[in-house]
């Protein structure tokens, strides 16, 4: 049981735009944490999408975008490409943990 | 470039030890703090441990207190951790992560800017 809360999936279609949500507590996005985001493709290291809730380090596309409300936040992903189909994990830090969290993960599948 | 190389990964039964490496380049890795993260196979991200630059502060998730050490050794660009006692729930892809610290809002926070390529541990008789 992850600390932070995704949707096991999401789908769409080429072009079309998802959203991943990410749902924490009072200890963590609640306390005033950022969020952060992590692309996984298949067999490979997780790769840092967006940082501090909304900001897409260089060589980010901006069709990836995050935001951050009360106790939770989300990814978008505009324009959907065959190439977005991946893990996605939202991280946080838990200040009664003393440590990082991270979501579950949300399989992304383009049809 | 950054690069974070991961070694020492392998089969070990349970109740046994091992340690894992991380060979860093590319940056002054004496002027970052570092963690571990593990996968364990099919299943999501879990944050193992932190270590500050300096090594004056560390942290363990509660699932590895008391069992896993990290340190590092700032001479030789390297991060560890020492596993003992390891289980088959210990089963995973261990990731080296850089921890990077900006600021919010005047507070200080950090997010995971480079990743090493993982080293799998396998806890099974």
């Amino acid at each position: 049981q992850s600390v932070l809360t995704q949707p096991p999936s999401v789908s769409g279609a080429p072009g079309q735009r998802v959203t991943i949500s990410c749902t924490g507590s009072s200890s963590n996005i609640g306390a005033g944490y950022d969020v952060h985001w992590y692309q996984q493709l298949p067999g490979t290291a997780p790769k840092l999408l967006i940082y501090g809730n909304s900001n897409r380090p260089s060589g980010v596309p901006d069709r990836f975008s995050g935001s951050k409300s009360g106790t939770s936040a989300s990814l978008a992903i505009t324009g959907l490409q065959a190439e977005d189909e991946a893990d996605y994990y939202c991280q946080s830090y838990d200040t009664s943990l003393s440590g990082s969290v991270f979501g579950g993960g949300t399989k992304l599948t383009v049809l | 470039e950054v690069q974070l190389v991961e070694s020492g990964g392998g089969l070990v039964q349970p109740g046994g030890s091992l340690r894992l490496s991380c060979a860093a380049s590319g940056f002054t890795f004496s002027s970052y703090e570092m963690n571990w993260v593990r996968q364990a196979p099919g299943k999501g991200l879990e944050w193992v441990s932190y270590i500050s630059s300096s090594a004056s502060t560390i942290f363990y998730a509660d699932s590895v207190k008391g069992r896993f050490t990290i340190s590092r050794d700032n001479a030789k660009n390297s991060l560890y951790l020492q596993m003992n006692s390891l289980r088959a729930e210990d089963t995973a892809v261990y990731y080296c992560a850089r921890a990077y610290y900006y600021d919010s809002s005047g507070y200080k926070r950090y997010y995971f800017d480079y990743w090493g390529q993982g080293a799998l541990v396998t806890v099974s008789s």
